[in-house]
Order: C-alpha cells, then structure tokens, then sequence
C-alpha cells in the first residue's frame, strides 16, 4: 500500500533555531502534500497545502514567512519552521494525494514531534 | 465543505462491534463520507470512504443513509488495539487537491 514517511520523528531544538521537517512518498508519486499541525489534546489543523512545483497555499492565519514550504519533486515536501519559539511546539503531520488515484485515501505520514525549548 | 457532528466518546467490549454514529445533514451530492482513526501519538489511518452506498472492507462497514444526512461507522469485532480517536470527514470531491478538515472526532475506547 502507498506509504508516507516522515523525518525526523522527533526533534528537540532552541528557541530561534530553525527546523526543517521531511515528508516523503515512499512508493508512490504525490503532486500534493498535506501539512498538519496537532496540539494536545486538540484536532488536526491543515497549516497549508504543497503542491510539486509551485507555491505552497496556506490556512488562513498561518504564517507563509514562519512555515516555509517545498516540494520540489513527486516525492519530497519539507516544512521549515524557521525561528521557532516554544509555541511552535507541536505534532506535525503531513499527508499524501496519490498521483491518478483521485486521492482517495491520502495516507498520511507518521508525524514529527518537535519541542521547541 | 460541510461540517460533522460526531459524539464525544463512547466505548465497547472486546470483540462486540462498535457502531460509530456520524451526523451531516448539509452534506452536499458530490460530497463523499471519509472515515479516518488516530492511534495516540501517530498519523491518521484511513479506514473507508462512501458517496451515499455502504461500503465494506476489511477493517470497517460504512452505513450511510437514504437520505446521506448521517452515517455509521461499524468496527465488527473491536479490538483493544482499535482504541483511537475516530474521524467522520465529508469531502468536497475525490480530486488530488481536495483537503481533508477535521472535526474533533469521537474517541473510541475498547475495554477488556
């Protein structure tokens, strides 16, 4: 079955570091990528969709200049969290549609962990 | 897209099913019922996905009714491994661009 990666699964980084985060089709080709963003407790929020080779949409009152987003190939998006405060501290997950398949599933990836301190 | 109303939380015994009711009742023609789960501290898992016929597979029933203004989620034989957060999506169409919107979900708890 179509599978989605992510990487790292977690990561711990100062505050006002930047941190880039992979998302990767591993068997199939995506020109559209997903990125979510969980709290605790909380919901899946769509941060933005990526589409392959063009410029990332973004969520109302998500920051396009804090969030950076590329998806340079079928099979890679990323997700730099650039100067990142303790706020930013969050489950990001990020999903998949299936190139022809009409996205019917859109697996999603495994999630990144970051704690921003 | 339209938006659902799912319970907050129910729970099942081990091996009974486990109906999962979902309410939309402004749910658009071409809009489609995705069913996804949370396992804590992970991505979402696909379960099933219908337009307004039910739909069986491996891992679920998905009853939906005459009028599409509600559906059911049924896990046939619950496991303690099916204890997750449940995600009832209408969807505008099956296009790749088409993004998912998540409510809060009804969490399921499957005791022994």
């Amino acid at each position: 079955g179509a599978v989605v990666s992510q990487h790292p699964s977690w990561v711990i980084c100062k505050s006002g570091t930047s941190v880039k985060i992979e998302c990767r089709s591993l068997d199939f080709q995506a020109t559209t990528m997903f990125w979510y963003r969980q709290f605790p407790k909380q919901s899946l929020m769509l941060m933005a969709t990526s589409n392959e080779g063009s410029k990332a949409t973004y969520e109302q009152g998500v920051e396009k200049d804090k969030f950076l987003i590329n998806h340079a190939s079928l099979t890679l998006s990323t997700l730099t969290v650039t100067s990142a405060h303790p706020e930013d501290s969050s489950f990001y997950i990020c999903s998949a549609s299936l190139l022809g398949s009409g996205g019917q599933d859109s697996p999603f990836g495994p999630g990144t962990r970051l704690l921003v301190l | 897209d339209a938006k659902t109303t799912q319970p907050t939380s129910m729970d099942c015994a081990e091996g009974r099913a486990a109906n999962l009711p979902c309410n939309h009742s402004t749910i658009s023609g071409n809009e489609y019922v995705y069913w996804y789960r949370q396992i804590h501290s992970q991505g979402p898992q696909y379960i099933i996905h219908g337009l307004k016929n039910n739909e069986t597979n491996e891992m679920a029933s998905l009853i939906i009714t005459e009028d599409r203004k509600s559906s059911t989620l049924i896990l046939p034989h619950a496991t303690l491994r099916d204890t997750a957060v449940y995600y009832c999506i209408v969807r505008a169409h099956t296009g790749a661009n088409s993004k998912l919107t998540f409510g809060k979900g009804i969490t399921l708890s499957v005791r022994p």
